[in-house]
């Protein structure tokens, strides 16, 4: 089955750019999405079709997808931009949507 | 305003049965894709069911293949998890999740989750 991998923890200063990655096989081939969860809530979408911000959401997110890699960078960081974030596509194959594991991003 | 609205969840014991709903609002419910998605204590997401907007096609993880049933009652813009035979790794926050229309797969607006816990 498809699988997509994501580091565990990314650190950035406050104010500097984080870029978060999204591994999978060819996964420029697919539509990829991302989430952020801040603790005790539910995931808000935050990116879709690789690189389509949802209404409400900053232009210093913003999405790529090439090769095998997948990555949301977060420009200018700030404190509410902690949380876990989590990658997403549709495995046409298995007809199943594929999460990655999470990335929990500290700002420091 | 897009409002999902989960209940149902609770403690039940290993091998029981429990039902899910999803109450939805703000949008023409019947046009649309819903699913469950669920995150287990500490873990990351893991999607679980989803269901046509008529209902006449649904998709599930292999994970809860046989055991879970998802169905919609359109008339009550309601959605369902039926949960059989749960196991303690079925243990989890459930997301009522509405997925975008047409041809794309993301999950546009989430519910804030019911809580299934299976334990002796």
């Amino acid at each position: 089955s498809y699988e997509l991998t994501q580091p565990n923890s990314v650190s950035v200063a406050l104010g500097q750019t984080a870029r978060l990655t999204c591994g999978g096989h060819d996964i420029a081939a697919k539509s990829v999405q991302w989430y952020h969860q801040r603790p005790g809530q539910a995931p808000v979408l935050v990116m879709h079709t690789n690189d389509k911000r949802p209404s409400g959401v900053p232009e210093r997110l913003s999405g790529t997808n090439s090769g095998n890699t997948a990555t949301l960078t977060i420009s200018g960081a700030q404190v509410g931009d902690e949380g876990d974030f989590y990658c997403q596509v549709w495995d046409i194959y298995t007809s199943s949507v594929i999460f990655g594991g999470g990335t929990k991003l500290s700002v420091l | 305003e897009v409002q999902l609205l989960e209940s149902g969840g609770g403690l039940v014991q290993p091998g029981g049965s429990l039902r899910l709903s999803c109450v939805a609002s703000g949008f023409t419910f019947s046009t649309y894709t819903m699913s469950w998605v669920r995150q287990a204590p500490g873990k990351g997401l893991e999607w679980v069911s989803s269901i046509s907007g008529s209902g006449s096609f649904t998709y599930g993880a292999d994970s809860v293949k046989g055991r879970f049933s998802i169905s919609r009652d359109n008339s009550n813009n309601t959605l369902y998890l039926q949960m059989d035979s749960l196991r303690a790794d079925d243990t989890a926050v459930y997301y009522c999740a509405k997925r975008c229309v047409g041809s794309c797969s993301h999950f546009e607006n989430w519910g804030q989750g019911t809580l299934v816990a299976v334990s002796s």
